[in-house]
């Protein structure tokens, strides 16, 4: 059974930098054919899809939050990670980590997601 | 960005109803369109892939039809279980992938 667990501060200062980390278990991050995402969802709020990366360490950004964002993989201990500069109120959010799968060229869903991880951005 | 867009924003059913929850989509997705099933302080579950394709170990009362740009979720009968919060996603135009902002089916 692929498992996922966020780990991370769930207090983050203002304009400082919020560092998450995915630990996945039961199955190796360098499987074939699967994606890395984070996905964050405000309190009450639609879900946000902030960016993917693949084992061969190629990322892909939402574009509104691309400048601010970098996701990074671990391989050899089936981890990846990520990075999210300047942070304002805006980014406090339950942060999600969560495997991605394509066929025919299209993501065909997020299909094993971690328990998520409560971000809050206050001085 | 695709806007994705769902209605009702709630809706109140008993046991036994059928249910269905629709997804708009801002532009054309063709059928590239997932459903999620998500509890108060759980993670999404996915439901259901290419708009029609159920994912493995979903139960059957669960159906997904339609294509372009509107889309349907249908719970034939309801079951305690089922009451949660539905979100559809888009995965045709991308980046990034979008979610609806959510079906709450609750307790009539």
């Amino acid at each position: 059974q692929v498992q996922l667990q966020e780990s991370g501060p769930g207090l983050v200062k203002p304009s400082q930098t919020l560092s998450l980390t995915c630990t996945v278990s039961g199955a190796s991050i360098r499987s074939g054919g699967y994606y890395w995402n984070w996905i964050r969802q405000p309190a009450g709020k639609e879900l946000e899809w902030v960016g993917r990366i693949f084992a061969s360490g190629h990322s892909d950004y939402n574009p509104s939050l691309k400048s601010r964002v970098t996701i990074s993989i671990d391989t050899s201990r089936d981890q990846f990670s990520l990075k999210l500069s300047s942070v304002t109120a805006a980014d406090t959010a339950v942060y999600y980590c969560a495997r991605g799968e394509d066929r025919d060229y299209h993501n065909v869903g997020f299909d094993y997601w971690g328990q998520g991880t409560p971000v809050t951005v206050s001085s | 960005d695709i806007q994705m867009t769902q209605s009702p924003s709630s809706v109140s059913a008993s046991v036994g109803d059928r249910v269905t929850i629709t997804c708009r989509a801002s532009q054309d997705v063709n059928r590239w369109l997932a459903w999620y099933q998500q509890k108060p302080g759980t993670a999404p579950k996915l439901l259901i892939y290419a708009a029609s394709t159920l994912q493995s170990g979903v139960p059957s009362r669960f159906s997904g039809s339609g294509s372009g740009t509107d889309f349907t979720l249908t719970i034939s009968s309801l079951q305690p279980e089922d009451f949660a919060t539905y979100f559809c996603q888009q995965a045709n135009s991308f980046p990034p992938y979008t979610f609806g902002q959510g079906t709450k089916v609750e307790i009539k």
